[in-house]
């Protein structure tokens, strides 16, 4: 399995602002993937991190709002623009290898006040 | 119809239960098969994968029906720290895609 880090683990930020999540794997991965996660509802995936081109995008999230990075193999970032309060979630990165299983980092606990 | 579709649980069971979850697909060209395990503010953790002919990891036995577009979860002897979600996961495509997470059952073993 791959090891995955993300930073920050938790923040609280103010309407209109942006964050951005980093997410790094211990190793070279083939796939990583951007989830969200609302308080009781299950995951619900945001987009696919492509490595050197642009994120493909899941019906309903847009590059404006979450501009997504993969510069090279193991290491990503996904930002949250012009927050709102709807906005509040944990955000988790994904990866895979060869293999069809992926493996989640920590989450990034989101407050948007 | 939801893509991935589980009991609603929450199942409250003792000790030394045996338990089983049930899950269904809508999407008949679904590649692979998954659960995962939530605990509660942590991350999903994957538990098993699921092949056609059924495979068993100590406790967990985990099926798959394609006919019937169905996959089980069969926890025997339970532990409270068997207490989480279990995450019925299906991936829709061939290959590394994004996975798609049913809402989960939620388990409590009481001792």
């Amino acid at each position: 399995s791959a090891v995955i880090s993300q930073k920050p683990s938790r923040d609280i930020c103010q309407r209109g602002t942006s964050l951005t999540i980093q997410c790094q794997v211990d190793s070279q991965v083939t796939m990583m993937f951007w989830y969200r996660q609302q308080p009781g509802q299950s995951l619900t995936l945001i987009a696919t991190a492509n490595q050197g081109s642009e994120a493909t995008y899941e019906s309903g999230f847009v590059i404006d709002k979450f501009p997504i990075s993969r510069p090279n193999l193991t290491f990503s970032t996904l930002t949250v623009s012009n927050m709102s309060p709807e906005d509040s979630s944990i955000y988790l990165c994904s990866a895979a290898r060869f293999s069809y299983e992926q493996y989640f980092g920590p989450g990034t606990r989101l407050t948007v006040t | 119809r939801k893509e991935v579709e589980q009991d609603p649980g929450p199942f409250n069971v003792p000790e030394g239960a045996t338990v089983a979850f049930n899950c269904t697909y809508s999407n008949s060209a679904s590649q692979s098969f998954f659960w995962y395990r939530q605990d509660c503010r942590k991350e999903p953790k994957l538990l098993m994968s699921v092949y056609s002919s059924g495979n068993e990891d100590g406790r967990f036995t985990a099926q798959l029906n394609r006919a019937s577009q169905y996959i089980s979860l069969l926890i025997r002897d339970s532990k409270l720290s068997d207490s989480a979600t279990y995450l019925c996961v299906v991936n829709r495509r061939s290959g590394n895609t994004p996975l798609v997470f049913g809402k989960g059952t939620r388990l409590s073993v009481i001792a």
